[in-house]
């Protein structure tokens, strides 16, 4: 069966800092990768996505970037974090194959910015 | 552009209770597919139930079904017997790519 990783849990970093965020997925292959953000209270808002290596397609013009350097590893960085940064990242993925309109999430990243 | 509307920011219900969340969307397409995520307070979104439009069937899973009204763009959540598990944020999201647009959410509060 498939499953995601995210790491680390919970993140506490100070403005200007650089941020990583990764994220695994587990028996699967080729699958579409995503990562959303979540500030509290709100819904989700689809940061960048990726069907491949080296394939990443971003949503909204911020300070954050993604990379995908495997098959099954999706990464979140940004040089300097902003306190607008904080919040909830999931990432999720999907199959390429039928079936590509369901994700299925991780546990999630908490983030906060001082 | 595809939207979701959840015009319900809050429900509650008792425990063995029926509730039932409401959703409306959006979309000028004829083939989609419509989802329910649930997001407890731990935040893992999970998926709940999954409907494809060219499906007449309601879909059902368990305690949980829906019902789609592809004429009047309604989706709808039914959680029977509710327990208090189920307390938590629900999500309704549409898909006709690979790519998912959610609804804003409605807290549901499940009482003892």
């Amino acid at each position: 069966s498939q499953t995601i990783h995210q790491w680390p849990a919970t993140l506490v970093q100070p403005v200007g800092s650089p941020l990583s965020l990764e994220c695994t997925v587990e028996g699967t292959s080729n699958p579409n990768l995503y990562w959303y953000r979540q500030a509290a209270g709100r819904g989700l808002q689809l940061l960048f996505y990726s069907v491949g290596i080296g394939q990443i397609s971003s949503e909204v013009p911020q300070n954050l970037s993604a990379s995908r350097p495997q098959d099954r590893q999706f990464i979140l960085s940004s040089k300097k974090l902003l306190l607008s940064d904080s919040g909830f990242y999931l990432c999720a993925w999907s199959t390429q194959l039928a079936g590509a309109e369901t994700q299925y999430f991780g546990p999630g990243t908490r983030l906060l910015v001082l | 552009a595809q939207t979701v509307t959840q015009s319900q920011p809050e429900m509650s219900v008792q425990e063995a209770e029926t509730v039932t969340l409401s959703c409306t969307y959006d979309t000028s397409e004829n083939n989609y597919y419509l989802f329910w995520y649930k997001q407890p307070p731990s935040r893992q979104m999970i998926l709940v139930i999954r409907q494809e439009a060219y499906k007449q069937q309601n879909a059902t899973e368990n305690r949980f079904s829906v019902n789609f009204q592809k004429a009047a763009k309604s989706f709808s959540l039914k959680i029977s017997d509710s327990q208090l598990g189920d307390t938590a944020m629900y999500f309704c999201a549409f898909s006709n790519t690979d790519k998912l647009i959610f609804g804003t959410g409605t807290r549901l509060q499940v009482f003892p």
